[in-house]
C-alpha cells in the first residue's frame, strides 16, 4: 500500500518568507510526527499529533513553527519569517495508536528546506 | 529527556566483513528501540526492532542486542553487503500510550568496501 508522502519534495526560499510543508500520513494510522533533520545530524522530534487530542508541540524550536492537522489526516507544517537556520530536511512520520509497546513509525521521504 | 550516543560515526567494512554500530540511552525507562537505515535521498526506514523484554533479535544478517543494565544496544551486520552502505540511526523510546516520539543518535555512515 502507499507508505507516508511529502509535498514538496525540495523547497528553496528567501530569508523572512513563510513555507507551507505537507504530509500525507498512512491511511488508518492515527499518530503523525514531525522531526527535522539538519546536516550531519540525528532527526530532531518537532511535534505529535494523535487522533483528535491537542498536538504534543514541545520540540518547536520558535513560534515561528506551527503545524496542524485537518480532520485526523493531511498535516502542515508551518515556518514563518524563515531563517537561514531553518534549512534542514523535514520528516513525517505516521504510526498506529500507542499500544503497551508503542507502534512502528513508518517515514516519508521528506522535504529539503533550503533557506536563502 | 533522553540522550541516545551512537558510535562510531563513520565505518568502512569490507564486503562479506561484519558491521557493529552501538548506541547508549540514558532514561532506563525506555521500552522500545528500533534501527533505521537512510539511503541517500530518502527517508528512514525501519530495519530491525527490539523491545525491553529481549535481550537479542535476529533477522537473516540483521542482529540487534539490548543490554538494559548497561544502557547500550548494538546493530550488527554480517556478511555485509555493497546495498548495506547507508546511514543508520538509533532510536531510543519510551511507549507511554501518550508521545511515542523516537529520540535519535547522531547516526553512522556504513561504507562497505568491494
Amino acid at each position: 500500500g502507499a507508505g507516508v508522502s511529502q509535498s514538496p519534495s525540495n523547497k528553496v526560499t528567501e530569508k523572512g518568507k513563510d513555507v507551507e510543508l505537507r504530509c500525507d500520513p498512512i491511511s488508518g494510522h492515527t499518530a503523525l510526527y514531525w522531526y527535522r533533520q539538519s546536516l550531519g545530524q540525528g532527526l530532531e522530534f518537532l511535534i505529535y499529533f494523535q487522533g483528535n487530542s491537542a498536538p504534543d508541540k514541545s520540540g518547536l524550536p520558535s513560534d515561528r513553527f506551527s503545524a496542524e492537522r485537518t480532520g485526523g489526516s493531511v498535516s502542515t507544517l508551518t515556518i514563518q519569517r524563515t531563517q537561514q537556520e531553518d534549512s534542514a530536511v523535514y520528516l513525517c512520520a505516521s504510526s498506529l495508536r500507542g499500544t503497551t509497546w508503542g507502534n512502528t513509525q513508518y517515514f516519508g521521504p521528506g522535504t529539503r528546506l533550503t533557506v536563502l | 529527556g533522553e540522550n541516545v550516543e551512537q558510535h562510531p560515526s563513520t565505518l568502512s567494512v569490507q564486503e562479506g566483513d561484519s558491521a557493529v554500530i552501538k548506541c547508549t540511552y540514558s532514561d532506563s525507562a525506555s521500552n522500545y528501540f528500533p534501527w533505521y537505515k537512510q539511503e541517500l535521498g530518502k527517508g528512514p526506514q525501519l530495519i530491525i526492532d527490539i523491545r525491553s523484554n529481549v535481550g537479542e533479535k535476529k533477522d537473516q544478517r540483521i542482529a540487534v542486542t539490548l543490554n538494559k543494565t548497561a544502557k547500550h544496544f548494538s546493530l550488527h551486520i554480517t556478511e555485509t553487503q555493497p546495498e548495506d552502505s547507508a546511514v543508520y540511526f538509533c532510536a531510543a523510546r519510551l511507549s507511554n500510550f501518550g508521545n511515542e516520539k523516537l529520540t535519535f543518535g547522531t547516526g553512522t555512515r556504513l561504507t562497505i568496501i568491494p
